[in-house]
């Protein structure tokens, strides 16, 4: 059965230090996302990219965040300066279909330690 | 905003117990709402979910239906195992969204035999 996969499963890093979170969606599915989950708190959205664009992102996806989908198999998070607060369980997801009405599959995550 | 607010963990209940797992919703116009499990070590998996009001979603012996007149979606189960132990996630994508997925809280089950 297709997954999403994501690597690494653990990262640490280093305040200020650029991190980059990687992901293989299913190979037909045209959605991506990423989601994160700060230890004890809620899944958040972050971003939502289609057509090699972002369609929707949060408030917290701010200039220190981007996506990329640089080639046809990879979906990638870069954090450019790490901080303190960016220590979560990072989401990756991605569906066939737009909206509300197609099922989200999701990867088992990337823990990011930020020291 | 829209939002999503679910009871709180964790849920400890023995084989064979009946489960329901409170979900109440705040959104404008008429959202989507899932429920997504998450056992042990792997990622989100969407459990069931319902598309428009009265809708009954279900999966697995789970069952969840979407009342507009209480913007509720309650998870329940008639008689658990062990192996539905799991983070329970409760969630709503807006009409006016490109997918994205408001999270409640989530809540621990844990099923002892």
């Amino acid at each position: 059965e297709p997954e999403v996969t994501q690597t690494p499963s653990h990262q640490v890093t280093q305040m200020g230090q650029e991190v980059i979170l990687r992901c293989v969606p299913i190979s037909n599915h045209l959605y991506f996302y990423w989601y994160r989950q700060i230890l004890g708190q809620k899944v958040e959205f972050l971003v939502s990219f289609y057509n090699n664009e972002i369609s929707e992102k949060s408030e917290i996806f701010d200039d220190q965040f981007s996506v990329e989908r640089p080639d046809g198999s990879n979906f990638t998070l870069k954090i450019r300066s790490t901080k303190l607060e960016d220590s979560a369980m990072y989401f990756c997801a991605s569906s066939w279909g737009p909206g509300s009405y197609n099922e989200q599959f999701f990867g088992p995550g990337t823990r990011l330690t930020v020291l | 905003g829209d939002s999503v607010t679910q009871m709180e963990g964790p849920v400890t209940l023995s084989e064979e117990a009946f489960l329901t797992i409170n979900c109440t919703y705040t959104a404008t116009g008429y959202p989507s709402l899932f429920w997504y499990v998450q056992y042990p070590g792997e990622g989100l998996q969407l459990l069931l979910k319902a598309t428009k009001a009265d809708d009954k979603g279900s999966n697995k012996g789970f069952e969840a239906t979407y009342r507009k007149e209480t913007t509720s979606f309650h998870l329940e189960k008639g008689s658990v195992q062990v192996s539905d132990s799991a983070v329970y996630f409760c969630a709503l994508s807006g009409t006016d969204s490109w997918g994205k997925l408001q999270f409640g809280a989530g809540t621990q089950v844990v099923v002892t035999p």
